[in-house]
C-alpha cells in the first residue's frame, strides 16, 4: 500500500459526459501527479500540483483540469468524454519534486467511456 | 525531447531463470533513471532507482546500472520467481524536460510471464 487513495476505482459513463477523479496524497506530500495510461499512447504525464499551485503541464487536453485543496487532496475533471478518454488514470504523490525523489503512485480509476 | 525505450514483450521464462529487461534513454544532461513495477490490477510501485552515472540500484533481487556511456539502466534478476510476474516500467526524469523533475517519461513497459 503506497498511501495515496483515489476514488472511485472504477467509473462507466457515456460521451460527452463530464467526471471528476479525486485523490489523496500520502501524509506529509505536497506534490501530487496526474498520470493518463491508456493502450496506444503508454504512460503519459497529465499535469502537476504542489501545495495548491499548478507546477508542471503534460499533454494535458483543454476539456481536462486539475485542482489541489488546502488539504492537499486533488481532483482531475474530464469533460466533454470522448471514447479516446477512455484509460486508467494514476495519482501520485511527493514530498516536493527533485531529481531522485520518488513518485508514490495509487491504484488508479479506470475510466470506460461509452 | 526525452524518452525512454524498452523491449517489447512479453518475456516468458521459466522459475529460475535468468532476466534481463533492456532500457535505453534519449536524454540531454543527466537524467535519473527507475524502474517501477506494476503487478495485475494494481498502480505502480517503485521497484529502483539511480540519480548518477554508475550508480547501481537494487531491490528484491532486481538490480540495474546508470550506464552513461551506454546510456542505459538494464534490469536483471539472477533467479525469478512465479510472484514476478508483472509488467515493468523503466523511466526518468530529466531537469532539461517541459517540467522538469516534476514528471517522469515512461517507457512502453514488458510484460513479464515466469512459469513454474
Amino acid at each position: 500500500d503506497s498511501g495515496v487513495t483515489q476514488t472511485p476505482k472504477h467509473l462507466i459513463t457515456a460521451t460527452g459526459q463530464r467526471v471528476t477523479l479525486r485523490c489523496s496524497p500520502r501524509s506529509g506530500d505536497l506534490s501530487v501527479y496526474w498520470y493518463q495510461q491508456s493502450l496506444d499512447q503508454g504512460l503519459q504525464f497529465l499535469i502537476q500540483y504542489y501545495n495548491g499551485e499548478e507546477r508542471a503541464k503534460g499533454n494535458i487536453l483543454e476539456r481536462f483540469s486539475a485542482q489541489q485543496f488546502p488539504d492537499l487532496h486533488s481532483e482531475l475533471n474530464l469533460s466533454s468524454l470522448e471514447l479516446g478518454d477512455s484509460a486508467l488514470y494514476f495519482c501520485a504523490s511527493s514530498a516536493g519534486g527533485g531529481a531522485g525523489e520518488t513518485q508514490y503512485f495509487g491504484p488508479g480509476t479506470r475510466l470506460l467511456v461509452l | 525531447g526525452n524518452s525512454v525505450t524498452q523491449m517489447e514483450g512479453p518475456v516468458t521464462l521459466s522459475e529460475e531463470a535468468f532476466l534481463t529487461i533492456n532500457c535505453t534513454y534519449t536524454a540531454t544532461g543527466y537524467p535519473s533513471l527507475f524502474w517501477y513495477v506494476q503487478y495485475p490490477g494494481e498502480g505502480l510501485q517503485l521497484l529502483l532507482k539511480a540519480t548518477k552515472a554508475d550508480d547501481k540500484g537494487s531491490n528484491k533481487g532486481f538490480e540495474a546500472t546508470y550506464r552513461k556511456e551506454t546510456t542505459s539502466f538494464h534490469l536483471e534478476k539472477g533467479s525469478v520467481q512465479v510472484s514476478d510476474s508483472a509488467v515493468y516500467f523503466c523511466a526518468l526524469k530529466s531537469p532539461h524536460e517541459s517540467g522538469g523533475y516534476n514528471k517522469l517519461i515512461f517507457g512502453a513497459g514488458t510484460r513479464l510471464a515466469v512459469h513454474p
